[in-house]
């Protein structure tokens, strides 16, 4: 079953703007791990954030958590064509030894 | 290092038939998880492993088992296909040992199984 939800489902942009995308989930959780996926191919790790952080940087990302609001978003500064794939949210619970995922933002970044 | 691997990458299946997946996770990670993904579904955990032992299993039917060796390497079958099972099916391990979870996964490129 989906634990998180991505919002929204999809997004369009131009080159060198900002894309955000937003994961809402229902439990309390260890921690929340965004993944981009290019095409059907594996999944790539961007960054995992604890639940007692509230915001992690990564090059060009951003992530920040609220856990009194059950949400977590990710900014993707000055955008690239490459950043072009979909973008998912895994959350990890104590003791589930799993991460479940939202259904994924995919991005679209237009040269 | 080299990442985790896969194999097949792409298999064609009938129905009724039954298929065996094969992961070798990151040198080092002990354990390894195994997903399906479908455009309905989307990513649906099916089962974690850690030195040999199954750890949780997602709500899937019996048709769909695993194991793990004692090299870490990790093999998924599933018995009696059917035409839902077509999917891409990811495998990842990990560096995490305990409960927690603060461990980032690595997945493999998928193997893309088509059922017809």
């Amino acid at each position: 079953s989906q634990q998180g939800e991505e919002d929204p489902q999809a997004l369009s942009i131009q080159e060198g703007e900002n894309a955000t995308m937003n994961c809402s989930y229902k439990t309390s959780i260890n921690n929340l791990q965004w993944y981009r996926q290019n095409s059907g191919r594996g999944l790539v790790h961007l960054i995992l954030i604890r639940s007692n952080e509230r915001e992690k940087h990564s090059g060009r990302l951003r992530v920040t958590l609220d856990t009194s609001k059950k949400s977590s978003s990710l900014l993707i500064t000055a955008s690239r064509a490459a950043d072009t794939a979909s973008y998912f949210c895994g959350t990890w619970t104590a003791g589930s030894y799993q991460l479940t995922f939202g259904k994924g933002t995919k991005l679209s970044v237009i040269p | 290092k080299a990442g985790v691997t896969q194999t097949p990458r792409y298999l064609i299946k009938t129905r009724g038939q039954q298929v065996t997946l094969s992961c070798s996770p990151i040198s080092g990670h002990r354990s390894v998880s195994w997903y399906q993904q479908t455009p309905g579904q989307g990513l649906q955990f099916l089962f974690e492993y850690f030195s040999e032992t199954q750890r949780n299993k997602g709500n899937f039917p019996g048709r769909f088992s695993g194991r793990q060796f004692s090299n870490s390497r990790s093999e998924m079958n599933v018995s009696t296909l059917e035409l839902g099972d077509s999917a891409l099916y990811l495998c990842a391990s990990s560096a995490q040992q305990g409960t927690a979870g603060n461990y980032e996964q690595y997945f493999g490129p998928g193997t893309r199984l088509t059922v017809t």
